[in-house]
């Protein structure tokens, strides 16, 4: 149990499709974050969020779209997706932003494929 | 930009060798850094971190890690690994002041033969 929790853990979809990837974290955080994990490459971050509010939009394409309705929640909403877009999607949240900040805590991941 | 850099790619070890993974930054402000730790089929978790005072830092499992800031390193060790430490290790790096934004290496897979 990681206090973070993601669904769904597994999702097939055709580039035309829209679906929505969904987080929850149970541990009073204020921040969190979205992150995408290919095979071979660093974690890239794509959003931050910092009390409902988006503080980073790392240049991630628009068929992306984030949504943070409160601190406890965040969706990453799919559409139009390209089979390059597959990858493990991870989300995080955290306590604080800013100096002394840093430490995550991690779901377990949404295994995204694209057909 | 910040990078992150992780040089070893693949570790196998017997159980008992010791292990060391090395870490290396870019970044000429102060910074926080960390490792984390993915085991087969689980989330990342912390395995340890640095924010500043002893340059030495001891985190879960027996794992310790040494900034040495001249070498803007921050190499992973353990005197003796087990089997169960089999996994894929991640080294961090957020800029001081940075509003969270933990920069990842590529990660290194250690696999542990018992």
């Amino acid at each position: 149990e990681t206090g973070v929790t993601q669904t769904p853990r597994h999702l097939v979809m055709g580039m035309t499709n829209k679906k929505s990837l969904k987080c929850e974290q149970h541990l009073g955080h204020n921040a969190m974050y979205w992150y995408k994990q290919s095979a071979k490459k660093p974690l890239e971050l794509m959003f931050v969020y910092s009390l409902e509010e988006r503080v980073e939009n790392n240049s991630v394409p628009s068929r992306f779209s984030p949504e943070c309705p409160n601190s406890s929640h965040l969706f990453l909403h799919l559409h139009t997706l390209q089979p390059e877009d597959s990858a493990l999607y991870l989300c995080a949240s955290s306590q604080l932003l800013g100096a002394g900040s840093g430490e995550l805590f991690f779901g377990e991941g949404s295994r995204l494929t694209v057909l | 930009a910040q990078s992150v850099s992780q040089h070893n790619h693949h570790v196998i070890l017997s159980e008992a060798a010791s292990l060391e993974l090395g870490c290396n930054y870019s970044y000429g402000g102060t910074v926080n850094l960390f490792w984390y730790v993915q085991y087969p089929g689980q989330h990342l978790q912390l395995l340890l971190k640095y924010f500043s005072g002893d340059p030495l830092v001891k985190g879960i499992k027996g794992f310790e890690a040494e900034f040495i800031k001249s070498k803007f390193s921050f190499n992973l060790r353990k005197p003796s690994v087990q089997w169960s430490d089999t996994a894929e290790y991640f080294c961090a790096v957020n800029a001081q002041g940075n509003t969270g934004k933990l920069i990842f290496g590529q990660g290194t897979t250690l696999q542990v033969k018992p």
